[in-house]
């Protein structure tokens, strides 16, 4: 079993549509979960970042973690063309030595249609 | 300010052959990471430098991979000898330990996409 679970999609929506990307997780150990955004031929950025259960909101972007559940969501309102891109959980754990180690899902990739 | 910055963009070769892959990570920033990415395992972690000290490769696929830090400006990925399945992109990220003020955000390079004929 993974580590880390997420659905690869691919994932097709109207514009406007509001978008639901989620991921589950094994390890309790997991101390931050992370949002990443990765376009086509291009490196992933950090999209969105929290470290506790609950809700995160920026702008039209929303990350709610469940951690008794090992569960964590990605909501998109107003979806926008622009938002097309494939979108990567990452969970953290301290590493022996410094430093995080983040450990990826294998991304769902999203296409937003006008 | 520049980011992580990787070369070769795309590499194509013949199996067998040696591969070799560079990354300059940003200024100051500490640790450095080699990333592996393919379409059916995603991102895996191969390799994590701290102070240009190996500290976790666990990661790396085996005796075919090694990766170097010589200085806190410059690492390589190098792949000899190089066979058909290491064809992925791969990519270098680098980030600042967690702290009060900062995530310990990564910040990746635009990977280099490797081809093994």
């Amino acid at each position: 079993q993974k580590e880390v679970e997420q659905d690869p999609g691919p994932l097709s929506v109207p514009e406007g549509a509001i978008v639901s990307l989620n991921c589950t997780y094994s390890n309790s150990a997991f101390q931050y979960f992370m949002w990443y955004r990765q376009y086509s031929r291009k490196g992933p950025e950090l999209l969105m970042y929290t470290y506790s259960s609950g809700n995160k909101e920026d702008g039209r972007f929303t990350a709610q973690v469940d951690k008794s559940s090992k569960y964590i969501s990605l909501f998109i309102r107003d979806s926008q063309p622009s938002d097309s891109a494939t979108y990567l959980c990452a969970m953290s754990a301290r590493l022996t030595g410094g430093g995080n180690k983040l450990t990826f899902g294998t991304g769902t990739q999203l296409k937003v249609e006008l | 300010d520049a980011g992580v910055i990787q070369s070769p963009r795309h590499e194509v070769t013949e199996m067998g052959q040696e591969v070799t892959l560079r990354c300059k990570p940003i200024s100051g920033h500490n640790s450095l990471f080699w990333y592996r990415q393919t379409m059916m395992r995603g991102l895996e972690l191969l390799i994590y430098f701290n102070n240009n000290v190996p500290i976790d490769d666990s990661g790396m696929p085996e005796d075919r991979f090694s990766a170097k830090m010589p200085n806190a400006s410059f690492s390589t990925l190098k792949i000899q000898p190089s066979e058909p399945r290491d064809s992925a992109v791969y990519f270098c990220a680098s980030s600042i330990p967690p702290g009060l003020t900062n995530t310990g955000e990564l910040f990746f390079g635009e990977g280099s996409r490797l081809t093994v004929l």
